[in-house]
């Protein structure tokens, strides 16, 4: 059975770097046919894709907020982690960490199981 | 601003269907498979359809998939109130090197 959960600070201040978490199960990143993505959604709006890493450990970010985000995994903790710098307000949002999985080299990309998701309100 | 368009928001009375449609270009849409995804307020997205028109073993074939240029369309017949959610496509774009989703759909069973 494949789990992901998502952990990190409910709060962060403005200017803060923000750091989270993704533990996983049923599952290795040590293959090139998995990869987990970081998605976020702001209330009431829609999802945003931020960044992906796999087992070949090359990394994908979102072009809009590259410069401001990096990406890292550890294999024998099955554990993902993206940070987030200069947080603002327009920043906070539900932050799901998902799994894709290329089932064969025809495979597109596609989430096919997801976290629970964690808050992340960004105030002073 | 999302790359990929839809619809805000479809309605259709129980029972019928009803079409969902994402638009992107040729570096998305065009070029990869596209997914959607199932969302109910306060809950993760579930994947409903991917590759264009495959189906997770335990989603119904109600839901249906399909993609052709630069557009791709959900279709969910046999509508029922509990198909009221907000659905998102999704797709990865070559251009970007990145991941990209519609502004999201909610669908009304009236």
């Amino acid at each position: 059975q494949v789990t992901l959960r998502e952990s990190g600070p409910a709060l962060v201040k403005p200017t803060q770097t923000l750091t989270l978490t993704c533990s996983f199960s049923g599952f290795s990143l040590s293959t090139n046919k998995m990869f987990v993505s970081w998605i976020r959604q702001p209330p009431g709006k829609a999802l945003e894709w931020l960044a992906r890493i796999g087992g070949d450990d090359y990394k994908y970010y979102s072009t809009s907020l590259k410069t401001r985000l990096a990406i890292s995994k550890d294999t024998s903790k099955n554990q993902v982690v993206l940070t987030m710098a200069y947080m603002d307000p327009v920043d906070t949002a539900t932050y799901y960490c998902a799994r894709n999985y290329y089932e064969s080299s025809a495979t597109g990309f596609y989430m096919d199981a997801w976290g629970r998701g964690t808050t992340v309100t960004v105030s002073s | 601003q999302s790359v990929l368009t839809q619809p805000p928001s479809v309605s259709a009375a129980p029972g019928q269907k009803v079409t969902i449609s994402c638009s992107g270009i040729r570096s998305n849409i065009g070029n990869n498979y596209v997914s959607w995804y199932q969302q109910f307020p306060g809950t993760a997205p579930k994947v409903l359809i991917y590759d264009s028109n495959r189906r997770p073993s335990d989603i119904p074939d109600r839901f249906s998939g399909s993609q052709s240029g630069t557009s791709a369309t959900l279709a969910i017949t046999g509508l029922q109130t509990g198909d009221e959610a907000y659905y998102y496509c999704g797709t990865w774009d070559t251009s970007l090197n990145g991941g990209v989703f519609g502004g999201g759909t909610k669908l009304t069973v009236l």
